[in-house]
């Protein structure tokens, strides 16, 4: 059983907001993810992590940051939300490059 | 050209019946592959891993690796219309940092009863 959680699962927010979206897991990970993805779409990598102190972008440009100063922690920051953003995020975190397990999804609408 | 290619369908195959599901890779990406399954509005679950060359078996799954052509392919046997959904083929991208995980576009999965 994974265990990866992702808060909020939905979110509705206005134009202009900063944002952040959780990403935790307890499975001891180093290598986790970020994805964006729209209904019916493709999974677009936003970001990933390595481990600790190590983030990179992702092939999808995002405007988003990350961080990962805790090896269980991955929160995703917009600092100004737009309609563009609308979309759904999802977290993902695996040991070993593979076998990844994913969060629930932030469901995200920017009105 | 994505480092993972499938076609995005939709496979449509009758109740019962065998469904197969491609995918082919580039030289960037490793030999561990990974088929993931996402039903509409849900998160991506993995349900099959081969790292070696030939077939890998779990339950009504076979995972097939085909390292000379670069192909990988999910044979679902008995097919049932709870198998409907759209199914990622993921595999390790060898980068400067380590091993990246990159997925395929998908392809939609429809068993009709």
């Amino acid at each position: 059983e994974a265990d990866i959680y992702q808060t909020p699962r939905y979110l509705v927010i206005g134009t202009g907001k900063k944002i952040t979206l959780e990403c935790s897991q307890t499975m001891g990970h180093d290598k986790m993810y970020w994805y964006q993805q729209d209904p019916g779409m493709e999974l677009h990598l936003i970001h990933y992590s390595y481990g600790v102190n190590s983030t990179e972008k992702g092939d999808l440009s995002s405007e988003s940051t990350v961080s990962r100063i805790r090896t269980e922690h991955f929160p995703l920051t917009l600092e100004s939300a737009r309609p563009s953003h609308t979309s759904q995020y999802l977290c993902a975190s695996s040991v070993q490059t593979g076998s990844a397990f994913f969060g629930q999804g932030t469901r995200l609408t920017v009105v | 050209q994505k480092e993972v290619e499938q076609n995005s369908g939709p496979l449509s195959v009758p109740e019962g019946a065998i469904a197969s599901l491609n995918c082919t890779y580039s030289d960037r990406v490793s030999q561990s592959f990974f088929w993931y399954r996402q039903y509409s509005g849900k998160s991506p679950e993995l349900i099959m891993s081969i790292y070696s060359n030939g077939d890998k078996e779990d339950g009504r799954f076979t995972a097939q690796l085909n390292k000379a052509s670069q192909y990988v392919s999910l044979l679902i046997r008995d097919s049932q219309p709870s198998d409907s959904a759209t199914y990622l083929c993921a595999g390790a991208l060898l980068t400067g940092g380590g091993n990246k995980l990159t997925f395929g576009t998908g392809t939609q999965l429809k068993v009709e009863l």
